[in-house]
């Protein structure tokens, strides 16, 4: 396992049009979080998942966005009608749900462009 | 709410100098952990180091150590020796602890480390 895999790596988009991202979690991890980085800043929780369950969701997770993790291992970013905004890079990482580890693995994101 | 502060932007240091990158935070929890990651240009984040609040001892690894001040609500990081190798940005982050791992994180908005040669 070469650690959590994000595709694609980057993106460019018509503003609008529907995007997925996919994120590729370490194997036997069954945490996994999605962030957003824009540029200058650090990254921005999004929501995280615990199996195939859904436990959090930021307010920055809008309608137009949804995350889902269908059988506990991989999961996709949907962001339908992109906006300028929404420009940024999208950080997956995953850990493994024991007390005392915290560890987070992060993948290399994907870059967004909303043009 | 919790809140990570990076003051410094960006820090340029000419290779060999030692470098220090300040963080400071703020939580009402009294259970929590604190991190370093490294960020190069390739994008992906990089773990350095978890603490946890009621560890407040120093750490050092290599050419890297920590002074973690809970009565400061610091956590400071330095890099002696600097190599280019270390030019990056450098996030300084803040975890809850709800029991059961890592929860979700408030990120300071980085340092740019820049090492001359």
């Amino acid at each position: 396992d070469t650690g959590v895999s994000q595709n694609p790596r980057h993106k460019i988009t018509k503003r609008g049009q529907n995007v997925t991202f996919r994120c590729d979690p370490i194997s036997e991890h069954n945490r996994l979080y999605w962030y957003r980085q824009t540029l200058g800043q650090g990254p921005e929780f999004l929501t995280y998942f615990q199996n195939e369950a859904q436990l959090e969701k930021s307010r920055l997770l809008s309608d137009r966005f949804s995350a889902e993790r269908p059988k506990g291992s991989f999961s996709t970013l949907e962001i339908q009608r992109t906006e300028q905004g929404d420009s940024a890079m999208y950080l997956c990482a995953s850990s493994l749900a024991i007390e005392l580890n915290t560890e987070a693995f992060f993948g290399q994101g994907t870059r967004l462009t909303v043009v | 709410a919790q809140k990570v502060t990076q003051a410094q932007t960006e820090i340029s240091v000419v290779e060999k100098e030692d470098v220090t990158l300040d963080c400071v935070y703020e939580t009402r929890d009294t259970t929590y952990y604190l991190f370093w990651y490294k960020q190069p240009p390739s994008g992906e984040l990089v773990f350095l180091i978890r603490r946890n609040s009621f560890d407040e001892q120093n750490e050092i690894s290599g050419r890297y150590s920590w002074n973690f001040q809970k009565s400061t609500s610091s956590f400071n990081f330095t890099i002696t020796a600097s190599q280019v190798v270390d030019s990056a940005v450098y996030f300084c982050a803040l975890s809850e602890s709800l029991g059961g791992g890592y929860q979700k994180v408030t990120f300071g908005t980085g340092t740019k480390l820049q090492v001359i040669p």
